[in-house]
């Protein structure tokens, strides 16, 4: 099975500092990597896709980046409304998912 | 619009059987294959299984391999999970979810005495 290591668990940061989150696989999963969005008693949200796609109508200031086995998502400016729960998940092999990385407001 | 809506959840004792059902409206049902992930209350996203677009093919999470059953009715756009031999650790909030695209709102599964 194809474990996810999400890092760091949580963060807290300013509106306007850039955020960034790692995930890595534990074997080659080429870019079949997904980037989600949670908010408290909601279903998660699709925002990237590919490792480095962004889904239609997600604001730019999210990204993605990377492929193998180390990835990247980054908040380039936080915003208030980004307050949530982001998940990584590799679906090369059904869908192994990121511990979670709680992001706060500083 | 694309919508999927869970249904079926509740509280279940330790050992029985629930069934979770989730209509799909607003795509070609039979087209697409159909995941269930779950949540643990307070916790991350656990993928729990998978069925191809015709049920040809399924696949399960370790966690609930041998106990729960993916199906799906394409002439009732249905997608359905079978649970058996519940314990207190499916305590959960289950998602269907479209690909990996479109989720449902979930239903919510309590395994207590």
């Amino acid at each position: 099975d194809i474990q996810m290591t999400q890092s760091p668990s949580s963060l807290s940061a300013s509106v306007g500092d850039r955020v960034t989150i790692t995930c890595q696989a534990s074997q080659d999963i080429s870019n079949y990597l997904n980037w989600y969005q949670q908010k408290p008693g909601k279903a998660p949200k699709l925002l990237i896709y590919d490792a480095s796609n962004l889904e239609t109508g997600v604001p730019s200031r999210f990204s993605g980046s990377g492929s193998g086995t180390d990835f990247t998502f980054t908040i380039s400016s936080l915003q208030p409304e980004d307050i949530a729960t982001y998940y990584c998940q590799q679906y090369d092999n059904l869908g192994t998912f990121g511990q979670g990385t709680k992001v706060e407001i500083k | 619009q694309v919508q999927l809506v869970e249904s079926g959840g509740g509280v279940v004792q330790p050992g029985r059987s629930l069934r979770l059902s989730c209509a799909a409206s607003g795509f070609t049902f039979s087209s697409y294959g159909m995941h269930w992930v779950r949540q643990a209350p307070g916790k991350g996203l656990e993928w729990v299984a998978v069925i191809w677009y015709d049920g040809s093919n399924k696949y399960y999470a370790d966690s609930v391999k041998g106990r729960f059953t993916i199906s799906r009715d394409n002439s009732k756009n249905t997608l359905y999970l079978q649970m058996n031999s519940l314990r207190a650790e499916d305590t959960a909030v289950y998602y269907c979810a479209l690909g990996f695209d479109i989720w449902g709102q979930g239903t919510m599964v309590t395994v207590s005495s």
